[in-house]
């Protein structure tokens, strides 16, 4: 069955530092979504991407994250600085276009900042 | 912003009893997604519905879309070790361009 691939799998960060995720989407998925959920929480979406466009980033914080999907396949979710607060579980997700379609999740980032 | 409230947040059974978690909007839903996240895991998806009053079946699991598509529920017959985890219902919005996620039900499973 078709993934979608996600990396690292952990990772720890000192705040004030650079951190980036990197996420593979399953083939043919032109929707690509990057959440957030905080333990105990039900994902928050940061930005969702229609092919290579940006469709949907009301909830990214600007100052200091970016995600990038240049070619329409992969995507980059960055963070800098990071800050205590953004510890969290990092999920990526593909659709196929259209809202009637389930979202595939991948495993996500756990990202620890001390 | 359009709301979605699951009840209840915490549910604990003993193995071999049923479950039901609830979905509440004040809006009409056009469709709504049902997906179930393990502990330490990532959200899987399980089912959607977009008919008014439809039941769909997958195993001991039964999901329901109200009449009015203002509500709906999912829920486990006789339930195993293996249903522990966190059902999310998340229904469309932003013109069914994206999903809304509650805090979902947490259920866990006394063997």
């Amino acid at each position: 069955e078709a993934e979608v691939a996600q990396s690292p799998r952990y990772k720890i960060t000192e705040k004030s530092q650079a951190v980036a995720f990197w996420c593979d989407p399953i083939s043919g998925h032109a929707t690509l979504y990057w959440y957030r959920q905080i333990l105990g929480q039900g994902p928050e979406l940061l930005v969702q991407f229609q092919d290579e466009s940006v469709v949907d980033d009301s909830q990214l914080p600007k100052d200091r994250f970016s995600a990038e999907r240049l070619k329409g396949v992969d995507s980059t979710l960055k963070i800098q600085p990071a800050e205590l607060g953004d510890s969290a579980m990092y999920l990526c997700a593909s659709s196929l276009t259209g809202l009637l379609n389930g979202y595939t999740f991948g495993s996500g980032t756990r990202l620890t900042v001390v | 912003g359009q709301q979605v409230m699951q009840i209840p947040q915490y549910q604990h059974v003993q193995e071999g009893e049923d479950f039901t978690t609830y979905c509440n909007s004040s809006t009409t839903l056009s469709n709504i997604q049902w997906y179930k996240q393990r502990p330490g895991g990532h959200p899987v998806f399980l089912i959607q519905l977009v008919k008014s009053g439809e039941v769909k079946k997958q195993k001991r699991l039964t999901f329901q879309f109200g009449e009015a598509k203002k509500n709906s529920s999912l829920h486990i017959t006789a339930t195993q070790t293996t249903d522990v985890g966190t059902y999310f219902c998340a229904p469309g919005a932003g013109n069914n361009r994206k999903l809304i996620w509650g805090l979902g039900t947490s259920l866990a499973v006394n063997p």
